[in-house]
């Protein structure tokens, strides 16, 4: 299994408090990605990096930020969470642009009360 | 705007039954590949198809890619309970970009 951990696991909050979810990785990719999956919708991209301090927005950005310090890190930021944030988040990360594979976290599970 | 349309949306068989779900787009597929996804965790890689006709198999699991490009299947042989989960057939858009594009998935459950 690729070396791709998330934390928390799980979250609850209440509306407009600031989140952060971490993934962090052992692989030394290049790529990282955050998606959001929900029940009728699959999985939507959020954000992505194509490196460290590279970073572009996915189809559903709004409402979230992103940041990579480090090659093993991105974190994902909601500024206010909002109960339309309540999902759940993966990370994945990918040594290819695109088109290879790409290996995915467990999950984190966020609910915003 | 490229669709994606997986079929059927959910299926329940029995243990032992063939299966086939289908993956639909209204594009032409870079690169397709098709996950697992059982409860409580990430997808996991099945297969990547890249060529338009190819077909390849993995045990039980036969995936074949229509020769358009437009189009792919999973049929699976005398299901068993393990290949219970989500099926799931993203596609990357275009060289070098970074749109890949998930559909809802086939919700597969099998009965022992």
């Amino acid at each position: 299994d690729a070396g791709i951990t998330q934390s928390p696991r799980h979250k609850v909050t209440e509306t407009g408090t600031p989140v952060t979810l971490r993934c962090h990785q052992t692989e030394n990719h290049r790529y990282m990605y955050w998606y959001r999956q929900d029940p009728g919708h699959g999985l939507r991209l959020i954000h992505y990096s194509y490196g460290v301090k590279d970073t572009d927005k996915g189809e559903v950005s709004d409402g979230y930020s992103v940041s990579r310090s480090k090659t093993e890190d991105f974190l994902l930021t909601l500024e206010s969470a909002t109960s339309s944030q309540t999902s759940v988040y993966f990370c994945a990360i990918s040594d290819r642009v695109g088109t290879d594979t790409q290996y995915f976290g467990p999950g984190t599970r966020l609910t915003v009360l | 705007t490229q669709l994606l349309e997986q079929s059927p949306q959910f299926l329940s068989i029995q243990e032992g039954e063939n299966l086939t779900v289908y993956c639909n787009s209204s594009s032409v597929f870079s690169s397709l590949q098709w996950y697992r996804q059982e409860p409580g965790e990430g997808p996991v890689l099945l297969v990547t198809v890249v060529t338009g006709g190819e077909v390849k198999k993995l045990k039980r699991l036969t995936f074949q890619f229509g020769d358009a490009r437009k189009d792919s299947s999973l049929h699976i042989t005398a299901a068993q309970p393990g290949d219970t989960g989500l099926y799931l057939c993203p596609s990357t858009l275009g060289a070098g970009g970074f749109k890949t594009i998930f559909g809802a998935g086939t919700r597969l459950f099998v009965k022992a």
